[in-house]
């Protein structure tokens, strides 16, 4: 069964870093296109980031130049690195698989980020 | 970028009413076009992709049409747990992009 956790949300104030994880379960990270997609409170779907499986990444432009991409095979898990943080960053992440680039199949339950003095 | 319009941004039905949400791209995006069920508290879900696929375990009563620019989310008899937010999105280019989701509510 494909399985995705998400850790390492929690507050921080503006101009600080924080790592996302998404552990993977039932697949291997660098089989599937790897996707972060974020959601402010109460608000709609914003695509982040992708990952290929051939390790090439796109960023949103809101994000472009903070945020960066991993990923650790032994742990067999993604990371999003966040530099910089902005209080419009705040939201609750979701990491994604999905066997293409274009659709986000597996979701795993998201992890809130907020960013605050 | 891409923008993705829905329509309505909301909407009130009853059980066993059939209901169609309409997306409309900025721009052409052929057929790269999926739907997605947001639950309160919950990850979306994938329900549609590339216009009409439905994907596996979806029930039937989910069917999704369209080409170039408009497309629609049809949902032929209500269900209790159909009850949510809808989301279109668009994957010809980046940044891929979401419709602003359409909420279904009960009568």
């Amino acid at each position: 069964e494909v399985q995705l956790v998400e850790t390492g949300g929690g507050l921080i104030q503006p101009g600080g870093s924080l790592r996302l994880s998404c552990a993977a379960s039932g697949f291997t990270v660098s089989s599937k296109y790897m996707t972060w997609v974020r959601q402010a409170p109460g608000k709609g779907l914003e695509w982040v980031s992708i990952i290929y499986t051939g390790g090439s990444t796109y960023f949103a432009d809101s994000v472009k130049g903070r945020f960066t991409l991993s990923r650790d095979y032994s742990k067999n898990t993604l990371f999003l690195q966040m530099n910089s943080l902005r209080a419009e960053d705040t939201a609750v992440y979701y990491c994604v698989g999905a066997p293409n680039e274009y659709f986000f199949d597996d979701w795993g339950q998201g992890t809130l980020v907020t960013v605050s003095s | 970028d891409i923008q993705m319009t829905q329509s309505p941004s909301s909407v009130s039905a009853s059980v066993g009413d059939r209901v169609t949400i309409t997306c409309r791209a900025s721009q052409d995006i052929s057929s790269r076009l999926a739907w997605y069920q947001q639950r309160p508290g919950k990850a979306p879900k994938l329900l549609i992709y590339s216009v009409s696929s439905l994907v596996s375990g979806v029930p039937s009563r989910f069917s999704g049409s369209g080409s170039g620019t408009d497309f629609t989310l049809t949902i032929s008899s209500l269900q209790p747990e159909d009850f949510a937010t809808y989301y279109c999105q668009q994957a010809t280019s980046f940044p891929r992009t979401f419709g602003q989701g359409t909420k279904l509510e009960i009568k």
